[in-house]
């Protein structure tokens, strides 16, 4: 089965730019039937979904986040990634990393990484 | 502002009979998307519960059920036991978004 798994930075300076990977075991992300996705949540809070991508590149980005975000994949690594820009102390969430089938639920997550903005 | 919208929270007795209630819309759950629904437990990812509104993974008992009308769906856990306290979300596509979409999640306590 699959397992996934955020690493990044943990604190990020306003301003700055949010970026995390996460690394896909037990499958390949090339996979033509996954989604890979992203979700966060704030403190106290619930999910939001941030975005997917297909193994093909095609993105799928949240109206709120799109003019800040950017996931990328990397199929040699078997990793994706995801790039927020310009973060405020709103953007403080933990920050899973999923896998989602078409027309499915997201059924693998990362354990969740917490990202704190703060100088 | 959650595009799903669920109750914030819920309580029951243990061996009592809870519903959770996900409303959604004409661009979401009333276009005919699936529905499904996530546990999630103290300090811990999420996991899925239902799929497809009504399907349940294997694992989960058979004590969790959901279903879904009109512009709304609704889990069901009957038999409640201290260990389904948590907080539940249900998610959706919305063709107006684009996108998933999430309930903004009810905390239930077993009391």
């Amino acid at each position: 089965q699959l397992q996934l798994q955020e690493s990044g930075p943990g604190l990020v300076k306003p301003s700055e730019t949010l970026s995390l990977t996460c690394t896909v075991s037990g499958g390949s992300i090339s996979s033509s039937s996954y989604y890979w996705g992203w979700i966060r949540q704030p403190p106290g809070k619930g999910l939001e979904w941030i975005g997917s991508i297909y193994y093909s590149g095609s993105t799928y980005y949240n109206p709120s986040l799109k003019s800040r975000v950017t996931i990328s994949v990397d199929t040699s690594k078997n990793q994706f990634s995801l790039k927020l820009s310009s973060v405020t102390a709103a953007d403080t969430a933990v920050y899973y990393c999923a896998s989602k089938g078409i027309a499915a639920p997201f059924d693998y997550w990362g354990q969740g990484t917490l990202v704190t903005v703060s100088s | 502002q959650s595009v799903l919208t669920q109750p914030p929270s819920v309580s029951g007795a243990p061996g009592q009979r809870v519903t959770i209630s996900c409303t959604g819309s004409s661009s979401n759950i009333g276009a005919g998307y699936d529905v499904h629904w996530y546990q999630q437990l103290p300090g811990t990812a999420p996991k899925f519960l239902i799929y497809g509104n009504t399907n349940r993974p294997s694992g989960v008992p058979d004590r969790f059920s959901g279903s879904k009308s009109g512009t709304s769906a609704s889990l069901a856990i009957t038999g409640l036991q201290a260990e389904d306290e948590a907080d539940y979300y249900c998610q959706s596509y919305d063709s107006s978004l684009s996108g998933s979409v999430f309930g903004g999640g009810t905390k239930l306590t077993v009391l």
